[in-house]
Parts: structure tokens; sequence; C-alpha cells
């Protein structure tokens, strides 16, 4: 059973609005939390992760906020661009760090 | 939902030998699978791609001898590093598909350990 949902397939957003992307897990033993962006074509780009002792972490454009009693992430970003347009991943492991678990991806088009 | 699974999680081998690595598709059948490395903190490298029954198609960079993949079914694919070096040491994660442009289901990764 999936450990990590991204229950949103696809998501359009206009150009300059913010993009929220949203990421449930399953399993309390997950403490460390990561995003990542592919293009088609190439594997997924790291783009920015929380551990569980955050609640919000952010760079740049691009914040994650961790809700643990909600077993959920967000991805927020502000101002979306034509180029953030991509799928994105979310991920979780555990202290040990030996397994990731992977959603299965939202498709987010950002609409000049 | 589509669940996919590698054996073994976590795996120590010696300098020189040679260690396969399985990926399953346990409830679709995968038309193609991926295989990724990944570094700590870093981007996950797509190392090939895998469609049941053909020659997988690595990406630059790649040694093709040295990581040999075998997609034998739809429901498994190998990985074998041969002749393991410690630089090999890292995690590697496959994804499986059960069509083109269809979702990505990740299987949950294995840690080599080249020692």
């Amino acid at each position: 059973d999936q450990q990590v949902k991204q229950n949103s397939p696809s998501l359009s957003v206009q150009e300059g609005r913010i993009s929220i992307l949203n990421c449930d897990y399953t399993n309390s033993m997950f403490d460390y939390f990561l995003w990542y962006k592919k293009y088609p074509a190439e594997g997924p780009t790291f783009l920015i992760s929380i551990s569980s002792i955050k609640d919000k972490n952010e760079d740049g454009r691009f914040t994650v906020f961790l809700n643990k009693s909600a077993k959920h992430l967000s991805l927020h970003i502000v101002p979306s661009q034509p180029g953030d347009s991509a799928v994105y991943f979310c991920a979780a492991s555990d202290y040990t760090g030996n397994q990731f678990y992977f959603g299965t991806g939202t498709s987010l088009t950002v609409i000049p | 939902g589509a669940v996919v699974s590698q054996h073994p999680s976590w795996v120590i081998c010696k300098s020189g030998t040679s260690v396969k690595i399985e990926c399953r598709s346990l409830d679709f059948q995968a038309t193609t699978m991926f295989w990724y490395r990944q570094f700590p903190k870093q981007s996950l490298m797509l190392m090939a791609t895998s469609n049941e029954g053909s020659k997988a198609t690595y990406e630059q960079g790649v040694e093709k001898d040295k990581f040999l993949i075998n997609h034998a079914s739809l429901t498994l694919s190998t990985l074998t590093v041969t002749s393991a070096h410690p630089e090999d040491s890292s995690f590697y994660i496959c994804s499986a598909t059960r069509q083109v442009r269809d979702e990505q289901y990740f299987g949950p990764g294995t840690r080599l350990t080249v020692t």
C-alpha cells in the first residue's frame, strides 16, 4: 500500500499566483521529507527538504510546510513561473534513511 | 495502489564482487522501469530506462558493462553492479510505469555499501 500519497495528479495555476502541492503519509516513523521536481526524460531533481523537528522550511520561492499531527506536507511556490511546470514528487524516509517512499507525483502546469 | 518493491533494501559487499538488485511491480505489469542513483541530499540521477524484452537504454556517462540491467518480465527488472568499487556505494532506486507517460511508481530503494 502507498505510504506516501499525492492525491492530485495534476494542477494548473496562472503565472504569478501561488501553487500548492499536497502530500499525505501514513507512517508515523517518517521524519525526513523531500520534494523533487521532474522534467520529461530527466531524473527527478531535489528541490527542498524538511525534517520532522521543523514545521516550515523556506528556500527562495519554495516553502515546505509539515503538519505532523495530520501527517501532511505541502509545497508552496510563490510566485509561480512557467518554468515551474513539471511533475513534483514528495518522498519520505525514517531516521535510518535506508528507504525512501515516494508519492506518485503531481503534474503542475503554470499558465503564462 | 500500485506497489513497487526492491530487494535487498540494504547490501554490503566487498570490492570486486558483483551484487544484484531486484525491482518488482507487485500488482501491475510494468512496461517500463527506470533505474536511478541518488547521492545524499542530491537529485536522483537517471541511469537507464528498460522496457520489457528489450535492451536497456543507458544515460550518457553510465557504464553499460558495469551496471547490467535486465528486464526479463513485465514485473521484474534487475540491476547488477559488476566488479563493485567503493565509489559505487550509493542509494539505488527503481521506478515503474504501466504505460508511456503514466505515473511513475517508485521502489523504496536499495542502499549499497562497497567495502
